[in-house]
């Protein structure tokens, strides 16, 4: 049973570019939540979907954007690229009201 | 607002050592959940233990045990006779018990933990 998969594992990009990470949930949780973590900090909350909808949402600029697919699978966007950005997004899921996250290995992101 | 502190930024033990790590927390909310989660190296989360506000017992699960006291808001994970394999980045959780389902993490800024031969 393949758990959280994440895409890319580590990606470099230039200031003031787009990037998109990609996430698929482990089998059977529909709920999607993605976390930032920079270097020796906690993972910080991004936003979380659910049937394809942003229901929670941390405090992270318009920027940041997301979509949840049907089949569960999300996508994180970060558009005009900054220095602060790099960090390690991790992407994490669970079955609706459940109180269990899976974790992914992440996508390491450099910023240049 | 919901906060985890996690003071202690590195610790250092030699095998078969006992180790705690400390997390204190802040929240209004009267039901919540408390997790630990390992980080190694590979940079996945990996979960170890959650516990609920309203059941203080304490418990032990193979080398793993915790504290939860709180009437000083504090949720301690101790490892008994560390292993090399223990060496990770440790995290402290919390998690409001939203109605809707929609719950999220607060983290500390974790430990790491390095465990010599």
């Amino acid at each position: 049973d393949a758990g959280v998969t994440q895409s890319p594992t580590h990606l470099i990009k230039t200031r003031g570019q787009q990037v998109t990470l990609r996430c698929s949930p482990k089998s059977g949780h529909d709920t999607v939540s993605w976390y930032q973590q920079a270097l020796g900090q906690g993972p910080q909350f991004i936003f979380q979907y659910y049937e394809e909808e942003e229901r929670q949402r941390g405090n992270f600029p318009d920027r940041f954007s997301g979509h949840q697919f049907p089949n569960y699978s999300s996508e994180l966007n970060v558009n005009a690229l900054l220095l602060g950005d790099s960090a390690l997004y991790l992407c994490a899921s669970r079955r609706q009201g459940a109180l269990r996250y899976t974790f992914g290995s992440g996508t390491r992101l450099t910023v240049v | 607002a919901q906060k985890v502190t996690q003071a202690q930024t590195e610790i250092s033990v030699v095998e078969k050592e006992d180790v705690t790590l400390d997390c204190v927390y802040e929240t209004r909310d009267t039901t919540y959940y408390l997790f630990w989660y390992k980080q190694p190296p590979s940079g996945e989360l990996v979960f170890l233990i959650r516990r609920n506000s309203f059941d203080e017992q304490n418990e032990i699960s193979g080398r793993y045990s915790w504290n939860f006291q709180k009437s000083t808001s504090s949720f301690n994970f101790t490892i008994t006779a560390s292993q090399v394999v223990d060496s990770a980045v440790y995290f402290c959780a919390l998690s409001e018990a939203r109605g809707s389902g929609y719950s999220t993490l607060t983290f500390g800024k974790g430990t790491m933990l390095l465990v010599s031969p």
